[in-house]
């Protein structure tokens, strides 16, 4: 069973508008949690990580919010740009990063 | 710049096949992780290891073997390519010392077994 589920496999935006990807996770041990962006045929990039002492973190574009009551995580892209679009993993990790397990990924698609 | 290099971009192999996959990273971490992307499954975990010479099973081991004999190398092999194994094949590291650290990926090895 999945212990990080992004349950929506694709999200299309507008440009200039806000993308919001979820992420939800069963295993409460979990202390920290990041989100990696990762295009056709290349690795995954860092993006944005938030550990389980802040319910919010913000990188320009980027803000991440965590709800531990509800054992889910947001990040929201303000504003969406085309060079945005690609697919977006949550990861978390119950170590404060030693190990990390991933979601399955939502494909973003910024529209011009 | 902190790098992860996977020897090879695009490999095809054929059933049966023994395959190693290398992954060499220069940034003197001490923790590194092989990683399978297949669709709607997201990176699985394969095999990690925190040091040279340890190794531990990831969630999907069955098939697989790794060796981590240098610090800066970890290496997937393949006992026995199946069709089943054709898959995008990622390394990742990261550092044990501190907290709140991340995963630097390699740029990926796509695997095609026929």
């Amino acid at each position: 069973d999945q212990q990080v589920k992004q349950n929506s496999p694709s999200l299309s935006v507008q440009e200039g508008r806000i993308s919001i990807l979820n992420c939800d996770y069963t295993n409460s041990m979990f202390d920290y949690f990041l989100w990696y962006k990762k295009y056709p045929a290349e690795g995954p990039t860092f993006l944005i990580s938030i550990s389980s002492i802040k319910d919010k973190n913000e990188d320009g574009r980027f803000t991440v919010f965590l709800n531990k009551s509800a054992k889910h995580l947001s990040l929201h892209i303000v504003p969406s740009q085309p060079g945005d679009s690609a697919v977006y993993f949550c990861a978390a990790s119950e170590n404060y990063g030693q190990n990390f397990v991933f979601g399955p990924g939502t494909r973003l698609s910024v529209l011009p | 710049d902190v790098k992860v290099t996977q020897s090879s971009r695009y490999l095809v192999k054929r059933t049966g096949e023994k395959v190693f996959l290398e992954c060499v990273q220069d940034m003197d971490h001490e923790n590194m992780f092989w990683y399978r992307q297949d669709p709607g499954l997201g990176l699985r975990l394969i095999y990690f290891s925190y040091d040279v010479k340890m190794k531990e099973k990831g969630d999907i081991p069955e098939g697989y073997s790794v060796s981590r004999e240098k610090k800066e190398r970890f290496s997937l092999i393949l006992e026995s390519a199946s069709t089943n194994q054709t898959s995008m094949y990622l390394c990742a590291s990261s550092s044990s010392r501190g907290i709140y650290t991340e995963a630097f990926f390699g740029q990926g090895t796509r695997l095609t077994v026929v």
